[in-house]
């Protein structure tokens, strides 16, 4: 069954400390991948995404993630976070296929100053 | 981006009466539509996938009778909550995206839909 993972729901950093947020999926076929955040009371706002091409794919605020096809996994970095990175962070999948547009359950994400 | 239009933003609603939840793609043709269901501090829980013409598909565990989904043109589809129930409280979102602009297109989300029933 398609389906997208996210573990450590809950993760606590301090500032500049590096982040990274693991993404998998299931489904053998052809992918588009996405990474959102949604701060405290907020919509849910596009970070980056892959489509194709280069692997690896920079986003706003200083995210990347990185598309890894062997293991099905598309990690979201950033290498210093700050106070205001604290929010959830959902991956999310588009299989082609059924054409299904599914989330992870989120990583919430706390940054202390 | 695409600019996705979801209304009301909110809705408060007798037990047992229904609502209907309007999602409309301004400016690009949205042949296909997804509805989600977010409740507080959790995911996106797609509820179904509709492309313009044809019936929805629901996920596993989605009552097509009771949440009753119509896209009947390339820019409006509509999300309609029968005998809601406290229990249908939530907030719900929608989301277009044509992919017949082929492979790499994103979906574009609308602002959602908090309902409350009570």
């Amino acid at each position: 069954a398609q389906s997208v993972s996210q573990h450590n729901h809950h993760v606590i950093l301090s500032e500049a400390a590096s982040l990274e947020l693991g993404c998998n999926y299931s489904y053998g076929g052809t992918v588009n991948l996405f990474w959102y955040v949604q701060y405290p009371g907020q919509h849910l706002q596009l970070l980056l995404k892959y489509f194709s091409g280069d692997p690896l794919v920079k986003g706003i605020k200083g995210f990347e993630a990185e598309f890894i096809k062997s293991k099905f996994s598309f990690n979201l970095r950033k290498p210093s976070v700050q106070w205001s990175d604290t929010a959830e962070y959902f991956c999310a999948v588009i299989f082609y296929g059924n054409n299904r547009l599914a989330f992870g359950k989120g990583n919430q994400v706390v940054v202390i100053p | 981006g695409a600019v996705v239009s979801q209304h009301p933003s909110r809705v408060i609603c007798k037990s047992g009466t229904s609502v209907k939840i309007e999602c409309r793609s301004l400016d690009f043709q949205a042949t296909t539509m997804f509805w989600y269901r977010q409740f507080p501090k959790q995911s996106l829980m797609l509820m179904a996938t509709s492309n313009e013409g044809s019936k929805a598909t629901y996920e596993q565990g989605v009552e097509k009778d009771k949440f009753l989904i119509n896209h009947a043109s390339l820019t409006l589809s509509t999300l309609t909550v029968t005998s809601a129930h406290p229990e249908d409280s939530s907030f719900y979102i929608c989301s277009a995206r044509d992919p017949g602009q082929g492979v790499g297109t994103e979906a574009f989300f609308g602002q959602g839909t908090r309902l409350t029933v009570v």
